[in-house]
């Protein structure tokens, strides 16, 4: 089993509408997590970091994280055809930054 | 403030050959992070320097190896090049360990013919 499972989709949605992705992970050590965003042969881009359980809000981008559950999400509301892209997931105990595999979204206008 | 910078961005070598891929963190991060990412699969860990010290190893062979200069920079080495190796390798930095945020750089594609 790996340590951090997410489900690489792909995920083609109309824009305007609201992306969930998520993912979930094994590791209960994991304590910050972070979203990455990856254009096509690009570096990952950060997008969110947080270090607690709950919401975590930054434009159109939402961040929620449950330890207890150990399943974290990011959604993206009012999508735009520029939010096509590779979505990462990604989380550290105090050894490694352990990533998912990446949801393919696109949007479609 | 500068981001992540990675040389070269492409690199095409021969199968047997080295290549020396190369980082720079961001002003003030300590930790570099190096990952492979071949086309199409997700980002597979190679190695976390710290501090100038390798702190962690992913599941790959020695022939994978690399350093932290005492400016923080890094460089990543790979002896005895194999066609599969071909990837983007990407390198990210942070500030205190694996506990804020990290930053990527664009990458260094491989090329191995």
């Amino acid at each position: 089993q790996k340590e951090v499972e997410q489900d690489p989709g792909p995920l083609s949605v109309p824009e305007g509408a609201i992306v969930s992705l998520n993912c979930t992970y094994s590791n209960s050590a994991f304590q910050y997590f972070m979203w990455y965003r990856q254009y096509s042969r690009k570096g990952p881009e950060l997008l969110m970091y947080t270090y607690s359980s709950g919401n975590k809000e930054d434009g159109r981008f939402t961040a929620q994280v449950d330890k207890s559950s150990k399943y974290i999400s990011l959604f993206i509301r009012d999508s735009q055809p520029s939010d096509s892209a590779t979505y990462l997931c990604a989380m550290t105990d105090d050894y490694k930054l352990s990533f998912g595999a990446g949801t393919t979204v696109t949007v479609r206008a | 403030e500068a981001g992540v910078t990675q040389s070269p961005t492409h690199l095409i070598k021969t199968r047997g050959q080295q290549a020396t891929l190369r980082c720079s963190p961001i002003s003030g991060h300590t930790s570099v992070y190096w990952y492979q990412q071949a086309l199409g699969l997700g980002l597979q860990f190679l190695l976390w320097y710290d501090e100038g010290e390798e702190r962690n190893r992913g599941n790959f062979p020695p022939r994978f190896s690399g350093r932290q200069f005492p400016n923080y920079s890094s460089e990543l080495n790979v002896n005895a090049l194999e066609l599969e190796d071909s990837a983007l390798y990407l390198c990210a930095s942070s500030a205190d360990r694996v506990r804020t945020e990290a930053f990527f750089g664009q990458g260094t594609r491989l090329t191995v013919v």
